[in-house]
């Protein structure tokens, strides 16, 4: 089993769709976070997540709402999206700051 | 304020050959992390390497070996006699003091080797 995995791999939503990107690892690690991913842009973090605590807000727009229920798990909810937030989402865990991140294979959004 | 450059867009080079991806940060920490992460079409990045600030050893692992220089805030990356598998997007990354978990990540390098 890989250690993070991300489902759907693919979306398709409307503008007025509500949707959520789910994240699960399998790793042990006590941090998770969330990037985006946009077409000649560098990775920008979005959230992180640590021991269930936010401790990352990147100035993200309220229409991505993040939830982390335990240590395993992290998802973003989506509603109301915009076609520039069109882009693939990485999810990624680590076992404390500093240390390497591992990243899950993303789920490449498409807004219509 | 944190910054990775990776200056090189994309560069193409013909199996066998030798290719060095070029990293350039930018940080007023004092102790940091840097790290190299490969992403193949699939999508996920794949972890490399990561060096501490106070480790300026070079790294050779394989095919693949690393140069870090402080003093040019340069965290070079050699990929030795390129395979077609080597193609990828390269990602270099900071990451600062400690407790924080944020990452900054360089715009990428994409890598094509053609057989």
């Amino acid at each position: 089993e890989t250690g993070v995995t991300q489902t759907p791999r693919h979306l398709v939503m409307g503008m007025t769709n509500k949707k959520s990107l789910k994240c699960e690892q399998h790793l042990g690690h006590n941090a998770m976070y969330w990037y985006k991913q946009s077409a000649k842009k560098p990775l920008e973090l979005m959230f992180v997540y640590s021991l269930e605590e936010r401790v990352e807000n990147n100035s993200v727009p309220s229409r991505f709402s993040p939830e982390c229920p335990n240590s395993s798990h992290l998802f973003l909810h989506l509603h109301t999206l915009q076609p520039e937030d069109s882009a693939l989402y990485l999810c990624a865990s680590g076992s404390r700051a500093n240390t390497e991140a591992f990243f899950g294979q993303g789920t490449r959004l498409t807004v219509v | 304020a944190q910054k990775v450059t990776q200056a090189q867009t994309e560069i193409s080079v013909v199996e066998k050959e030798d290719v060095t991806l070029d990293c350039v940060y930018e940080t007023r920490d004092t102790t940091y992390y840097l790290f190299w992460y490969k992403q193949p079409p699939s999508g996920e990045l794949v972890f490399l390497i990561r060096r501490n600030s106070f480790d300026e050893q070079n790294e050779i692992s394989g095919r693949y070996s690393w140069n870090f220089q402080k003093s040019t805030s340069s965290f070079n990356f050699t990929i030795t006699a390129s395979q077609v598998v080597d193609s990828a997007v390269y990602f270099c990354a900071l990451s600062g003091v400690s407790g924080t978990y944020k990452y900054i990540f360089g715009t990428g390098t994409r890598l094509k080797v053609l057989a």
